[in-house]
């Protein structure tokens, strides 16, 4: 069974500029998630999407954005790009969601770089 | 909202000795206490788990305990081995949306052979 795929693997951006990063969730499962993770911050919380509908979204500016297709696989989209948003971007899979009730899988992540 | 602080922020053994990570949650209504581990160029995987109800879980080397009273939960690795060595982050939650899964800023093990 394949794991969760990110790509691309690595991106380098500079200010002021959009990117799109994606996620092809493990086959079956409906709910994707989006953390930021940065060595100052650890691991935070961007969003949640299930079914193709955004359920929980973190403390984050409106220039995270993301979305989920139908096949589950998600996007996400950081506009207006600041040096601030260099990290780790992981994504997260599941059947349902809910992390008491079954394990999240992680992706390796898409490490961007704003210069 | 709930804050999760984990110590210590590295920490370094010699092979075969033992390693404790600690965290402390504020939320008292947290009652699932995940622990990941993350190897270099890697995404977190789950390595042990715990719930409010219990107070001690082992698998293997890897034994987790949790102390409710005073809102404490430690990681516990005996017999370390240089495989062992990567970032490893703890996290609570209180049941709900993933939104409530609160991660501690993790501990990078290295076990020297």
């Amino acid at each position: 069974k394949a794991g969760v795929t990110q790509t691309p693997r690595y991106l380098i951006k500079t200010r002021g500029q959009q990117v799109t990063l994606s996620c092809s969730p493990i086959s079956g499962h409906r709910s994707v998630s989006w953390y930021q993770q940065t060595p100052g911050q650890g691991l935070q919380f961007l969003f949640e999407y299930f079914s193709e509908t955004q359920r929980n979204k973190g403390n984050f500016p409106g220039r995270f954005s993301g979305r989920q297709f139908s096949n589950s696989r998600s996007e996400m989209n950081v506009s207006t790009l600041e040096l601030g948003d260099s990290a780790l971007y992981l994504c997260a899979s599941s059947r349902t969601g809910e992390p008491t009730n079954e394990k999240l899988f992680f992706g390796s992540g898409t490490q961007l770089s704003v210069l | 909202g709930e804050n999760v602080e984990q110590h210590p922020s590295t920490l370094s053994v010699q092979e075969g000795d033992s390693a404790v990570i600690k965290c402390t949650y504020s939320d008292s209504a947290s009652n699932y206490f995940p622990w990941y581990k993350q190897e270099l160029g890697k995404g977190p995987q789950l390595i042990i788990d715990i719930r409010s109800n219990v107070g001690e879980k082992k698998d293997q080397r890897i034994a987790v305990t949790l102390n409710k009273t005073a809102k404490h939960f430690s990681l516990h690795i005996t017999e370390t081995q240089p495989e062992d060595s990567a970032v490893y982050f703890c996290a609570a939650h209180k049941g709900g949306s993933q939104g409530n899964l609160i991660f501690g800023k993790g501990t990078k093990l290295s076990v020297k052979p």
